[in-house]
């Protein structure tokens, strides 16, 4: 059984600081992962997804991978009070298998 | 822009009633999926398809069945309601198998009184 491990959190950081969500996952075969930003209420979007070991910038976004590890990470600089949501990690296994989600609190 | 609709955002429905929640996405997408989410218990897959008139069962699919007549509907039955089955529930679809993420619907909210 594939497993994907998150910090539920609470994490909280302060306006401006860079918040770091990090995931890790028990199948070392997998190829692909995603991070997805649920606000409350609301449904997962797709923020970023990584393939390759190491990181891959978006703006403000940074996801890292560590296959040998097995862990992925996802980093934002410069965070904002609306970064604040529930943050899932998600790998592919022929179907995704989602993480239980860390919640981020950005404070002003 | 790819776009997943649910039919309703909210619905209330009375123990034992047939319940149907529709799915339909406009991206020719093959693969789609229902999950239902409950606080503390994430995300949990109760049917997917990878095709038309296919369908495999997920993680909990005890109480629910699902119908794919067409490519673009994926419809979630819940055979006779219980209040156990109030959640969330989220349709979700994506290009193929392999190196794609999902596109959410904007979910359902299900209330069984």
């Amino acid at each position: 059984q594939k497993e994907v491990e998150q910090n539920s959190g609470p994490l909280s950081v302060p306006e401006g600081a860079i918040a770091s969500l990090n995931c890790t996952y028990s199948d070392r075969g997998s190829q692909s992962f995603f991070w997805y930003r649920q606000y409350s209420g609301k449904s997962p979007e797709l923020i970023m997804f990584i393939y390759s070991n190491g990181d891959k910038e978006d703006g403000r976004f940074t996801a890292q991978l560590n296959k040998a590890s097995q862990y992925v990470s996802l980093l934002i600089r410069d965070s904002q009070p609306s970064d604040s949501a529930t943050y899932l990690c998600a790998l592919q296994g022929g179907k995704l298998i989602f993480g239980q989600g860390t919640e981020l609190s950005v404070k002003p | 822009d790819v776009k997943v609709t649910q039919s309703s955002r909210y619905l209330v429905k009375r123990t034992g009633e047939k319940v149907f929640l529709e799915c339909v996405q406009d991206m020719d997408h093959e693969n789609m999926f229902w999950y239902r989410q409950d606080p503390g218990l994430g995300l949990r897959l109760i049917y997917f398809s990878y095709d038309v008139k296919m369908k495999e069962k997920g993680d909990i699919p005890e109480g629910y069945s699902v119908s794919r007549e067409k490519k673009e509907r994926f419809s979630l039955i819940l055979e006779s309601a219980s209040t156990n089955q109030t959640s969330m529930y989220l349709c979700a679809s994506s290009l193929s198998q392999g190196y794609y993420g999902y596109t959410f619907g904007s979910g359902t909210r299900l209330t069984v009184v």
